[in-house]
């Protein structure tokens, strides 16, 4: 079974502020790493997906990184806005090829105006 | 390109009852998926089509679900009969190769009372 944990569970920032969360999966069967943004009352948008150790992709104000060798992957939003709230999810595929994603429970983000 | 489609948005139906989702992928995006999130927990994995069939079904959490994709295009999800447990929201979700991002429907919310 292939754990994929996010933290924090919650975070609370004030508009202008930037803030990094973190997914953490087990570095060993490592294949490809989903970021997906998640706002109320709308389906999860894709934001990247990393496939290579030492990875950084970028979109505007948000960026992330990988490092697969440890296990874990860094979303970074750079002056944060309120509409950048919203629950950002973490994913893996369970194997390699053609699998299905197991999701973290997400991060769930409100910027305070 | 038109996004992927679920029909109902919602739906509220007595325990015992039979309820049938819909879904409409992408045109062209032979992988299609059903995810379903419980109140307060991850999205979880029910099923994976390629094309017209069943690649895993590992997720379906009984028989009392029965998902089909005639012809390879939309696919439904049919819960005959069902239980208080299986209130939701159910996802959709379409790619067109491995490891390429989810395009997720907005999803179908699913409450049994």
């Amino acid at each position: 079974i292939l754990n994929v944990e996010q933290s924090p569970q919650s975070l609370h920032v004030q508009e202008g502020d930037s803030t990094n969360f973190t997914c953490s999966f087990p570095s060993s069967n490592f294949y490809a790493l989903h970021w997906y943004r998640w706002e109320t009352a709308k389906s999860p948008e894709a934001l990247f997906v990393m496939t290579l150790n030492g990875d950084e992709k970028k979109k505007g104000r948000i960026s992330a990184t990988l490092n697969t060798k440890e296990g874990y992957s860094y979303l970074y939003i750079k002056g944060s806005q309120p509409e950048d709230s919203a629950t950002y999810l973490c994913a893996l595929p369970i194997n390699s090829g053609n699998t299905p994603l197991v999701f973290g429970k997400g991060t769930r983000l409100s910027v305070i105006a | 390109e038109a996004g992927v489609t679920q029909f109902p948005s919602h739906s509220v139906i007595e325990k015992g009852q039979t309820v049938t989702l819909r879904c409409d992928p992408i045109s062209g995006h032979d992988n299609l998926y059903w995810y379903r999130r419980v109140m307060g927990k991850e999205i979880k994995f029910l099923l994976h089509f390629v094309k017209e069939s069943k690649q895993d079904e590992s997720g379906m959490p009984n028989n009392r679900f029965l998902a089909e994709r005639t012809g390879g295009t939309y696919s439904t999800l049919k819960v005959q009969p069902a239980e208080l447990e299986d209130s939701g929201v159910y996802f959709c979700a379409s790619s067109q190769v491995v490891y390429s991002p989810l395009h997720f429907g907005n999803g179908t919310r699913l409450t049994v009372t």
